[in-house]
């Protein structure tokens, strides 16, 4: 199993970074992933999920991102997506890919992280 | 939301010592509680899944117990990797983490 995070960088408040997480062996099209993101020095916060297409493909989001990010899914490229827009400074982070188990409850597989940095 | 306190903030040990760490929920939680190693620059590797079922790969010097709002992750014998960061995670109505024990160095 492999999972990889990209499209970090640096961005300023207020405008919109597209995160990729590109996965490989595994039936990805089986699984719900989910984001979860660390400020620097910080803990580990949850971001949100999107489920598997038997679930209908359903999202669910942190109350500090929602309406602000969405989380999206090609199964036919195992890579799922997350959408950031009007970007704080507080979204500043290690945002991390991860495969989740057990009835969505648990993170078992995590990308090496990408930093989003949102800064004037 | 359900929150999550674990203690102590840091545990100073020597290798070959045990560890307790704890983490306590503002509700219950049943069983759905998971703990999480994190290195310096890594990401977080699960350890342990609904309180006490070790993750695969997983020695078996980690073990967790407890239900409801009292959990414990015990370290039997310290070995020098295991010296890091470890979360709790529960799975409630959303998903959230402690913030975290440091088992340092003594």
């Amino acid at each position: 199993v492999q999972v990889v995070e990209s499209g970090g960088g640096l961005v300023q408040p207020g405008r919109s970074l597209r995160l990729s997480c590109t996965t490989s062996g595994f039936t990805f099209g089986d699984y719900t992933i989910s984001w979860v993101r660390q400020a620097p020095g910080k803990g580990l916060e949850w971001v949100g999920f999107i489920r598997s297409k038997t679930y209908g493909g359903a999202t669910e989001y942190a109350a500090s991102v929602k309406d602000r990010f969405t989380i999206s899914r090609d199964d036919s490229k195992t890579i799922a997506y997350l959408q950031m827009n009007s970007l704080k400074n507080e979204d500043t982070a290690v945002y991390y890919c991860t495969r989740v188990v057990r009835d969505d409850s648990y993170f078992d597989y995590w990308g090496q992280g990408t930093l989003v940095t949102v800064s004037s | 939301e359900i929150v999550l306190t674990q203690s102590p903030a840091t545990l100073s040990l020597s290798p070959g010592e045990r560890a307790t760490l704890s983490c306590r929920a503002s509700q219950s939680v049943s069983s759905y509680l998971a703990w999480y190693q994190q290195k310096p620059g890594q990401a977080p590797r699960l350890l342990i899944y609904d309180a006490i079922n070790r993750a695969t790969g997983i020695p078996a010097r980690f073990s967790g117990s407890g239900s409801g709002t009292d959990f414990t992750l015990t370290i039997s014998s310290l070995e020098p990797e295991d010296f890091a960061v470890y979360y709790c995670q529960q799975r409630g109505i959303w998903l959230t983490f402690g913030g975290g024990t440091k088992v340092e160095i003594k």
